[in-house]
């Protein structure tokens, strides 16, 4: 079972616009939720993380909302640029688990 | 300063075949580490994760197992590769009680 996705493969945004990033869970018991990019042939790396106790987190134009009635969380990047243009992974972590989600391909057109 | 190092960076097999992959971490001690793959079209896949020497945790029953004989060494092991082995395999390490976690650069397996 699938317990993070995200439903949208791809998002094509403009340079200097918002990207909204979506992910669903279904597990209410995880502590985090994290937020990585990925280039091809690259590993992943770290953008945001948000705990399960707050709402919103922030850090410099990426913010990561948290809606826990929804079991829902985005990732809001403004403004988008061009090197933004990668694949975007949600996270769940639960007691030494970390479990992603199928990801999202952004492109970021100028 | 923490790394992480996974090798090989490519590596073409042939169905039935062994696989060991290999992965260390320099810099820190006792780290959670993990295995990841993805296959192609699909996210990251869990495979194992480990909190300590010996400790391994398995998430999807395969063809494949894992082993961490040193306290900074993850190994990915197959005695039988199958077609379906084929994919983008990483592995990871977190600080325990730590959020984030640190990725290798991966290893691209093709099983022909």
């Amino acid at each position: 079972d699938q317990q993070v996705k995200q439903n949208s493969p791809s998002l094509s945004v403009q340079e200097g616009r918002i990207s909204i990033l979506n992910c669903d869970y279904t597990n209410s018991m995880f502590d985090y939720f994290l937020w990585y990019k990925k280039y091809p042939a690259e590993g992943p790396t770290f953008l945001i993380s948000i705990s399960s106790i707050k709402d919103k987190n922030e850090d410099g134009r990426f913010t990561v909302f948290l809606n826990k009635s929804a079991k829902h969380l985005s990732l809001h990047i403004v403004p988008s640029q061009p090197g933004d243009s990668a694949v975007y992974f949600c996270a769940a972590e639960k007691t030494d688990k970390l479990i992603f989600g199928t990801g999202t391909r952004l492109q970021v057109f100028p | 300063s923490q790394t992480i190092h996974q090798w090989p960076a490519t590596l073409v097999q042939p169905v039935g075949s062994p696989l060991s992959l290999e992965c260390t971490v320099e810099g820190t001690s006792n780290p959670n580490l993990y295995w990841y793959r993805q296959a192609a079209g699909r996210g990251l896949q869990l495979l194992f994760y480990s909190v300590g020497i010996g400790q391994i945790s398995s998430e999807v029953p395969q063809n494949l197992s894992a082993s961490r004989p040193q306290d900074r060494q993850f190994i990915l092991s197959s005695k039988k590769l199958l077609l379906s082995d084929s994919g983008f395999y990483l592995c990871a390490w977190r600080l325990q009680g730590a959020v984030e976690a640190f990725f290798g650069q991966g290893t691209r397996l093709t099983v022909v």
